[in-house]
């Protein structure tokens, strides 16, 4: 069964900090990758996809990175601003036999981000 | 576009009885996903539909739960004889042909079983 975990579970900074969040899961036969937002009493947005075969994706001050091998993906955010302040999941689709997937997604428990100003 | 849009925003009904909760995926989305969001359990997997088949339920708590989607479209999750455990926020997602299409989530019904 995959598990997945998300460290730390929460993160208090300042503003203008860039800051790294982690994401581990056991089974590395995964399709793909996604790290999702969450504002309070939202729904979920996805801010990055990283399929099995990338290394990393980008998008404005994101980044985020894969190593399938070692289980383990990072979500780098560049000059935090308040406005980032949310719960930032992360979530992983398996590969079925043969390399298709299904696609249903296996989620962190999340980490909490507070940017202060 | 619209997106992924579900009702009620919030359903407060009392132990024992059914509630039905619905999606509307985003226009020519043929994935539909259920996921149910508590405390306890963070975000769980319930049912995937590839059109209006279910190929994968694994994740149906039980025999009380079940869904439907129709037209390749809307679906519907309806819970038979609520429990207080049933109490969450169950978030809807679709996601477009082709596998390696991200999914896009609906704000989520919160429903409340007292």
């Amino acid at each position: 069964k995959q598990e997945v975990t998300q460290i730390p579970a929460a993160l208090s900074v300042p503003e203008g900090e860039n800051l790294v969040l982690n994401c581990s899961f056991t089974d590395s036969a995964i399709y793909n990758l996604q790290w999702f937002r969450q504002d309070p009493g939202k729904g979920l947005t996805s801010l990055l996809l990283i399929q099995s075969s990338q290394r990393e994706q980008t998008s404005g001050r994101l980044n985020a990175s894969l190593d399938k091998s070692s289980g383990r993906s990072t979500l780098y955010i560049a000059a935090s601003q308040p406005g980032d302040s949310a719960t930032y999941l992360c979530a992983v689709r398996l590969s079925n036999a043969g390399g298709t997937s299904y696609g249903k997604l296996t989620f962190g428990q999340g980490t909490i981000l507070t940017v202060h100003p | 576009g619209a997106g992924v849009s579900q009702s009620p925003s919030n359903k407060v009904t009392e132990k024992g009885k059914d509630v039905e909760l619905r999606c509307d995926p985003i226009s020519g989305h043929t994935a539909l996903y259920w996921y149910r969001q508590s405390l306890g359990q963070g975000l769980e997997f319930l049912i995937y539909f590839q059109g209006n088949s279910a190929p994968d339920k694994s994740g149906l708590p039980s025999d009380r739960f079940s869904a439907e989607r129709t037209g390749g479209s809307v679906s519907t999750l309806t819970i038979q004889r609520t429990q207080q455990e049933d109490s969450a926020v169950y978030l809807c997602a679709s996601s477009p042909p082709g596998l390696q299409g991200r999914q896009y989530f609906g704000p989520g019904t919160r429903l409340t079983v007292l």
